[in-house]
Parts: C-alpha cells; sequence; structure tokens
C-alpha cells in the first residue's frame, strides 16, 4: 500500500522567510497529492492540491511542485505570516480514494 | 454554514461503554470518508462510503467499530465497548465523485473522544 514521508516534523521561520516542506510517496499509482492545513482544535483544512499530469501549481503565497519519477512533492510557502503557524499534512491517494497522510509538520512564524 | 458538520465535538466516556457520532457531509457530495487522528500525528483512514454502500474499511476498524449511512446522507460511526485506546479525534470528509469534480475532500471539525 501507499507510504508517504515528510520533512521536518518541525520548521521555525521568522515572518517574511520562505518555508518547504517536503514529501515522499511509494505508490507509482498515486495521482492525486494534497495538502492540508492544521490549526489547533480544528479539522484540517485543504489549502492547495495538484495531480500527477501538472509539475507545479500556485495560489498566492503557496506552491505545490510534484517529480513523479522520484516520487516526492514538496509545499512551498512564500512571504511567511504568524498566521500560517500550523501543522502542515501532504497526502496521497488514487483520486477518490482514501486519503494517505504524512506525519505533519509544525511549522512556527515568530514575528 | 455548509461545509462538513460533525457531532457531538467532544465526548467523555468510561471504559466499556457504547458511543455513536454522527457525521452531515457537504449536501451534494457522494463520498464520505472516516478517519481517526491521534495525537501528533497524521489522520488514519478507517472507512468510505459511495452514497449508501460502505466500499472500503481499514484494518484499523476493528470489530467494535461500524458505520452506516442509510440513505446516502449522513453517517454514523458506532464504537461498542470502547478501550482507553480508542481515545481520539475522529475526523469525517466528503467529496464529490464526478465526471467534472476534483475529488477533494473537505473535512469537518471532528469528534474528540476520551475514554476514561
Amino acid at each position: 500500500g501507499e507510504n508517504v514521508e515528510q520533512h521536518p516534523s518541525t520548521l521555525s521561520v521568522q515572518e517574511g522567510d520562505s518555508a518547504v516542506i517536503k514529501c515522499t510517496y511509494s505508490d507509482s499509482a498515486s495521482n492525486y497529492f494534497p495538502w492540508y492545513k492544521q490549526e489547533l482544535g480544528k479539522g484540517p483544512q485543504l489549502i492547495i492540491d495538484i495531480r500527477s499530469n501538472v509539475g507545479e501549481k500556485k495560489d498566492q503565497r503557496i506552491a505545490v511542485t510534484l517529480n513523479k519519477t522520484a516520487k516526492h512533492f514538496s509545499l512551498h510557502i512564500t512571504e511567511t505570516q504568524p498566521e500560517d503557524s500550523a501543522v502542515y499534512f501532504c497526502a496521497a491517494n488514487q483520486a477518490g480514494t482514501a486519503l494517505i497522510f504524512g506525519k505533519g509538520t509544525t511549522l512556527s512564524v515568530s514575528s | 454554514d455548509t461545509g462538513v458538520s460533525q457531532n457531538p465535538r467532544h465526548k467523555i466516556t468510561k471504559r466499556g461503554q457504547n458511543v455513536t457520532f454522527r457525521c452531515d457531509p457537504i449536501s451534494e457530495h457522494n463520498r464520505l470518508y472516516w478517519y481517526r487522528q491521534t495525537l501528533g500525528q497524521g489522520p488514519e483512514f478507517l472507512t468510505y462510503f459511495q452514497n449508501e454502500a460502505q466500499l472500503e474499511k481499514s484494518r484499523l476498524l476493528s470489530d467494535r467499530f461500524s458505520a452506516e449511512r442509510p440513505k446516502g446522507s449522513f453517517s454514523t460511526l458506532e464504537i461498542q465497548r470502547t478501550e482507553q485506546g480508542d481515545s481520539a479525534m475522529y475526523l469525517c470528509a466528503s467529496s464529490l465523485l464526478g465526471t467534472y469534480s476534483h475529488n477533494e475532500q473537505f473535512f469537518g471539525p471532528g469528534t474528540r473522544l476520551t475514554v476514561l
């Protein structure tokens, strides 16, 4: 079955800096790769996703890249703000099936 | 609010008791998923439905767990004879599987279960 590894587990940056979180997956059949942001006491919130027919996708300060050959994908947040502080999860699946999540990255943005 | 809703938000129970959680998905979504999340971990898949049919169950879903989606709308997750190891956040998500949809899964706020 699918296995998703996520690094780093914690990340601390200064406000305005960029943050990068990386994930690898094992199942070459996976074709959908979402990223979720989870704040304390809340459910995961979908922030961006990418499909296997696309190499990069951007939405304002957030971008995701996908390397199918190497089976890894990354989340890039530019111009970080204190409100970006949260736990971020990557996930993978074949679209419509169960998501397999990484263990999460706790991002702390200090002002 | 047209998002996924879950009730109750918190449940404290004694070991051996039965508990039931409810999930109301986004109204037009035909797929509904249950996940469990323990502290410091990502959500782990339990089971999912397409309309009223339960399509897949994880090995994590022991015989004490049962889920239903009787009319293809809301779903319930019941845990019988709860154990302390069942303490976790139970998350529900829904998606629209269709030709022109993107199958994004949207999560509810979760039900936090504490078994004493």
